[in-house]
């Protein structure tokens, strides 16, 4: 199947601070890319969609403003957690469909990045 | 609204026995596909099994199959002769067309293999 790839896989930072996290399709040019979180014991949250060349569509209750969202090219989307508090503190987990997969559009996931805001 | 249940915070399992997971949906859209993945401890995503909501047999993928019922609205993961390593958490997801084929995720269930 296809890869995807995530960076950091782990990043502490003071509070205050921003945090950029990668996503990138190693084996195939991904239109759409989505952006999950996960707090401790829970299920994946989609916090939004990462669309190539346009604007980013978040999720009701996620704000655009604190979450950037950047999808530069068909192989690398960017989630920027500006002035980041402890609260914000969570593994993001992005993933990805390749269009020219037919059948079941499978997402393909990221291996998370772990985050913690001191 | 599209939704996911998995009733099951916690199962557990001795090893080469089955086991199965449950999982309802709820959406009124005709066309739309249901996953189940597994999370390990690591963190990872591990797609298991798809089934597509026109398709007519249940999905099966080595040990997994999955009993759809779609007039009952569910979807249970069945896991033949546990292991040890399918000890991990397992999240059932519905992707629904439009919306760029997001996926929504149930609660998810912990299944513990014992030996």
């Amino acid at each position: 199947g296809a890869v995807v790839s995530q960076h950091p896989s782990r990043v502490i930072c003071k509070s205050g601070t921003s945090v950029k996290i990668e996503c990138r399709s190693l084996d195939f040019q991904a239109t759409t890319m989505f952006w999950y979180r996960q707090f401790p014991k829970q299920s994946l949250m989609l916090m939004a969609t990462s669309n190539e060349g346009s604007k980013a569509t978040y999720e009701q209750g996620v704000e655009k403003d604190k979450f950037l969202i950047n999808h530069a090219s068909l192989t690398l989307s960017t989630l920027t957690v500006t002035s980041a508090h402890p609260e914000d503190s969570s593994f993001y987990i992005c993933s990805a469909r390749d269009p020219a997969e037919g059948g079941n559009n499978e997402q393909f996931f990221g291996p998370g990045t772990r985050l913690t805001v001191l | 609204a599209q939704k996911i249940t998995q009733t099951q915070p916690g199962m557990f399992v001795q090893e080469k026995e089955a086991v199965t997971l449950d999982c309802t949906y709820d959406t009124s859209d005709p066309s739309y596909g249901l996953f189940w993945y597994k999370q390990p401890s690591s963190g990872e995503m591990i797609f298991l099994i798809y089934q597509g909501s026109y398709d007519q047999q249940n999905a099966t993928e080595g040990r997994y199959s999955l009993n759809f019922q779609k007039a009952r609205k569910s979807a249970n993961l069945v896991i033949s002769a546990s292991q040890l390593g399918d000890s991990a958490m397992y999240f059932c997801a519905m992707r629904f067309s439009g919306g760029y084929n997001k996926l929504i995720f149930g609660a998810g269930t912990r299944l513990a293999v014992h030996p």
